[in-house]
């Protein structure tokens, strides 16, 4: 399957301490997005990337996140801190970067749990 | 904030056509309307896009009224997996920086039953 690759697929942690999660995009699509969607609400957009170029942030990401793409491949969102209102499930999805044919996919999705 | 407006919920009949409406009324001429569905506890997944034609693919058809203020997502035969939240969401098409980001709204709880 040469789908979206999150994970890992769940993760439960206590507060304050530090998750990172990893996307490995669909190959050669040059456009990586991060959502999070909490339980009855659409994906929320976070932040995107065009190859290893951080091109927008919504004002949901707090100093606390960030976000990496350091060889334009994968990419990391890390949690700094926790707390309780991190948990959600973050999505990632990518697409080519081309006038036409650029749908966005998703992948699978990663559970945070914050207890 | 979404572009569009959904109902928050409809039941369908196994078997029969699911009829998904949705409305966008401020949509502008380079905006393309795309659905995705969600299966519970899964990421979104893509089903179909048009821009002012009427679209058809192996998953669903998609009806744009010809003002394209609305249109609807037809599952011909549905059956008890097509149970999920659909999407509808208005995007520009010539992608450039940001503007190429999915905006959600609620979507519509689509519920099948046998």
């Amino acid at each position: 399957d040469t789908g979206v690759s999150q994970n890992p697929r769940h993760k439960i942690t206590k507060r304050g301490q530090n998750v990172t999660f990893r996307c490995d995009p669909i190959s050669e699509h040059n456009r990586l997005y991060w959502y999070r969607q909490t339980l009855g609400q659409g994906p929320e957009f976070l932040t995107y990337f065009q190859n290893e170029a951080q091109l927008e942030k919504s004002r949901l990401l707090s100093d606390r996140f960030s976000a990496e793409r350091p060889k334009g491949s994968f990419s990391t969102l890390e949690i700094q801190r926790t707390e309780q209102g991190d948990s959600a499930m973050y999505l990632c999805a990518s697409s080519p970067d081309r006038a036409i044919g650029n749908t966005i996919y998703f992948g699978e999705g990663s559970w945070l749990t914050v207890v | 904030d979404a572009k569009t407006t959904q109902p928050p919920s409809m039941d369908c009949a196994e078997g029969r056509a699911a009829n998904l409406p949705c409305n966008h009324s401020t949509i502008s001429g380079n905006e393309y309307v795309y659905w995705y569905r969600q299966i519970h506890s899964q990421g979104p997944q893509y089903i179909i896009h048009g821009l002012k034609n009427n679209e058809t693919n192996e998953m669903a058809s998609l009806i744009i009224t010809e003002d394209r203020k609305s249109s609807t997502l037809i599952l011909p035969h549905a059956t008890l997996r097509d149970t999920a939240v659909y999407y509808c969401i208005v995007r520009v098409g010539a992608v450039r920086g940001s503007q190429g980001n999915l905006i959600f709204g609620k979507g519509t709880k689509l519920s099948v039953k046998p």
